[in-house]
């Protein structure tokens, strides 16, 4: 069954440091989402990308993360620098016109 | 701003017995609202959705009833097993774009 693929799936950081994850969407996927979870709440939208273009990236503190689909495929989020309020679950989906969002496991940040 | 809501925090169920989640969105504009399961740990997992167009869609063993009247969706579970217990999660918004989550329910099945 094609999942949605993500790395590190846990992560500790040092508050300032920069720190990465990557996301592979199920093949064929044109839209892809970034998503950050506090414990004890729902997902909420980081960024959204259709292929490689980036539609929605209103909730982004663009001052310290940023987001990149190069090829329209697998995509990168990078927090830099990390701040101890960055700990959350970052979790990827993506989608295709007629299905639902399929998420990945996530990658645990904790920054310390 | 737009947001969706569950009613209670926790509901805890004896196995076997049916479970009811509620929810309650602001957003009239929504047309898709959708499901989500999620266990510790692990990313949410899709259950069931519906269409603004309906008013009722059914599952294996789950429901989802619609009122846009009240602004209220909910989730039903029959003959709730211990696999059930997860942090159950709606989500409202336009299929193929930004989805605004609720808070979630934690749900917990007694043997």
């Amino acid at each position: 069954e094609a999942e949605v693929a993500q790395s590190p799936r846990y992560k500790i950081t040092e508050k300032s440091q920069a720190v990465a994850f990557w996301c592979d969407p199920i093949s064929g996927h044109a839209t892809l989402y970034w998503y950050r979870q506090i414990l004890g709440q729902g997902p909420e939208l980081l960024v959204q990308f259709q292929d490689e273009s980036v539609v929605d990236d209103s909730q982004l503190p663009k001052d310290r993360f940023s987001a990149e689909r190069l090829k329209g495929v697998d995509s990168t989020l990078k927090i830099q620098p990390a701040e101890l309020g960055d700990s959350a679950m970052y979790l990827c989906a993506s989608s295709s016109i007629n299905t639902e969002a399929f998420f990945g496991q996530g990658t645990r940040l904790t920054v310390v | 701003g737009e947001s969706v809501g569950l009613h209670l925090p926790t509901l805890s169920v004896q196995e076997g017995d049916n479970s009811i989640i509620n929810c309650a969105y602001s957003n009239s504009a929504s047309d898709y609202f959708i499901w989500y399961k999620q266990e510790s740990g692990k990313g949410p997992q899709f259950i069931i959705d519906i269409r603004s167009n309906m008013d009722k869609r059914q599952g294996q063993r789950v429901t989802v009833l619609l009122n846009k009247t009240v602004k209220h969706l909910s989730l039903q579970i029959a003959a709730t097993q211990p696999g059930d217990s997860a942090v159950y999660f709606c989500a409202g918004g336009n299929q193929g774009g930004k989805l605004i989550f609720g808070q979630g329910t934690e749900l917990s099945v007694k043997p």
